[in-house]
C-alpha cells in the first residue's frame, strides 16, 4: 500500500462544474501537505499548501483533516485549462516529498 | 523570479554509457532534492540533500550517485546506464522544508 494514495481518475467534467479530489494518507507523523498540479510531460507545479484550517485561493479550496488522515481539493467553475494531473504531496521530518500517484482532471466543453 | 534550472533539457545515451544531470536551485534554498518519473508514473524520489549533506535516500540504484557543491548546485551521476533508467529526472529545491519548486526536468532516453 503507498503512503499517500489517490483515486487516479480520470474525472472527466464539464466546463463550469464543482470537483472534489481526496487523498488519503498513511503516516500519521506527516507534518506538511501541499497540492501540486503537473501537464502531461511538464514539471509539477505547486498549486496550494494545505493547512488545518483550509484555505482557499480563488476557485480552488483545499482542506486538511488529520484525525482522518485525509485531504482534499475542491475546484469551482472548472475551466478547460484545469485539465491537469493533480499530486498530493506530503512530508514528514525527513524533509523528502512524497507524492500521491496523481489524479487526472479532463474538463471538456 | 529565479527558478530551478536543470540541464541538460534532452539527453540521448546508448546502455552501458554513463550521464550527469545538473540542478541549480533557488537562490538561498538549502534542500535539493531529485526525483525520476517514468511514463505514466507519479514521481519516485531518489536522493535530496541538506546544506549539502545527503539528508535522505530513495529508491536510488547502486549505479547512480549524487552531490551538492559548495555554490549549492547539484549533479546526477548515473552509470551503466540501462533501458529501463529512460525518464524524466527532475529537481527540486525549497527553504527549511517548505513548499518546493521543481525544475523542468532532463527528459533522458537509453538507446
Amino acid at each position: 500500500r503507498k503512503e499517500v494514495e489517490q483515486d487516479p481518475g480520470p474525472f472527466n467534467v464539464p466546463e463550469g462544474a464543482t470537483v472534489a479530489f481526496n487523498c488519503t494518507y498513511s503516516n500519521s507523523a506527516s507534518q506538511s501537505f501541499f497540492w501540486y498540479r503537473q501537464d502531461c510531460r511538464k514539471e509539477p507545479k505547486l498549486l496550494m499548501s494545505v493547512y488545518s484550517s483550509g484555505n482557499e485561493d480563488g476557485r480552488f479550496t483545499a482542506q486538511l483533516n488529520r484525525a482522518s488522515q485525509y485531504i482534499s481539493l475542491l475546484i469551482r467553475d472548472s475551466k478547460l485549462s484545469d485539465s491537469a494531473t493533480y499530486l498530493c504531496v506530503v512530508t514528514r521530518d525527513t524533509d523528502k516529498l512524497i507524492f500521491g500517484t496523481g489524479t487526472r482532471l479532463q474538463v471538456f466543453p | 523570479a529565479a527558478g530551478v534550472i536543470q540541464s541538460p533539457r534532452h539527453l540521448i545515451k546508448e546502455k552501458r554509457e554513463t550521464a550527469t544531470l545538473k540542478c541549480y536551485p533557488i537562490p538561498r534554498h538549502d534542500t535539493v532534492y531529485w526525483y525520476q518519473q517514468g511514463p505514466g508514473q507519479d514521481p519516485q524520489f531518489l536522493i535530496s540533500f541538506y546544506e549539502k549533506m545527503q539528508s535522505d535516500k530513495g529508491s536510488i540504484p547502486d549505479r547512480f550517485s549524487a552531490q551538492q557543491f559548495s555554490d549549492y548546485h547539484s549533479e546526477l551521476n548515473m552509470s551503466s546506464l540501462e533501458l529501463g533508467d529512460s525518464a524524466l529526472y527532475f529537481c527540486a529545491s525549497s527553504f527549511l522544508n517548505t513548499e518546493a519548486f521543481f525544475g523542468q526536468g532532463t527528459r533522458l532516453t537509453v538507446v
